[in-house]
């Protein structure tokens, strides 16, 4: 069974950093793309950014790009998500998720971790 | 960027009616759109990718057409379990993006 679980979200004042974790599991992690997508407190679906399989290319949304960086350990089947310089318009729900193979959507999602950036 | 402009941004429908939804591209995309499901405190489902292919487990009243800029997602008989809000989303660029939503309500 396909898992993704993400941890480190938490409340972090202006200015501040957090790394989230995404642990895969249930299927070939190196193979895959990988998303994180974004959603604030009752608003919709913004997406963050995408890192290929081996972490050798990455892009990002203009909103966020040059703040947080997305990483991944194929070895340890997780992905990452480095924030920095974070601001109170970066407070989200922070999921990530999986590409299905040849950029047709994302089959699988984790749960979600919260991020509150607030003083 | 590529922007994505959903409609309606919600709806009131009963249980069996035909429901569609509406998703237009700022730019031609191809056939690269994707269509999730939100149930709230729920992660995304997706429910159809490359416009108009069914991703395995969804059932099949749900349906998607379009090309280029214009698309559409259709429940043909919707169900209990539909009311949800719908998003739209491109994967042609490098920066993909969402729809802004569509909610469907009990009517």
């Amino acid at each position: 069974e396909v898992q993704l679980v993400e941890s480190g979200g938490g409340l972090v004042q202006p200015g501040g950093s957090l790394r989230l974790s995404c642990a895969a599991s249930g299927f070939t992690f190196s193979n895959y793309w990988m998303h994180w997508v974004r959603q604030a407190p009752g608003k919709g679906l913004v997406w963050v950014s995408r890192i290929n399989s081996d972490g050798s290319s990455t892009s990002y949304a203009d909103s966020v790009k040059g703040r947080l960086t997305s990483s991944r350990d194929n070895a340890k089947n997780t992905l990452y998500l480095q924030m920095n310089s974070l601001r109170a318009e970066d407070t989200a729900v922070y999921y990530c998720a999986r590409e299905l193979n040849g950029d047709f959507g994302l089959d699988y999602w984790g749960q979600g971790t919260l991020v509150t950036v607030s003083s | 960027d590529i922007q994505m402009t959903q409609s309606p941004s919600s709806l009131s429908a009963s249980v069996g009616d035909r429901v569609t939804i509406t998703c237009r591209a700022s730019q031609s995309i191809s056939s690269y759109l994707n269509w999730y499901q939100q149930k709230p405190g729920k992660a995304p489902k997706l429910l159809i990718y490359a416009a108009s292919s069914l991703q395995s487990g969804v059932p099949s009243r749900f349906s998607g057409s379009g090309s280029g800029t214009d698309f559409t997602l259709t429940i043909s008989s919707l169900q209990p379990e539909d009311f949800a809000t719908y998003y739209c989303q491109q994967s042609y660029s490098t920066l993909w993006t969402f729809g802004r939503g569509t909610k469907v309500e009990i009517k």
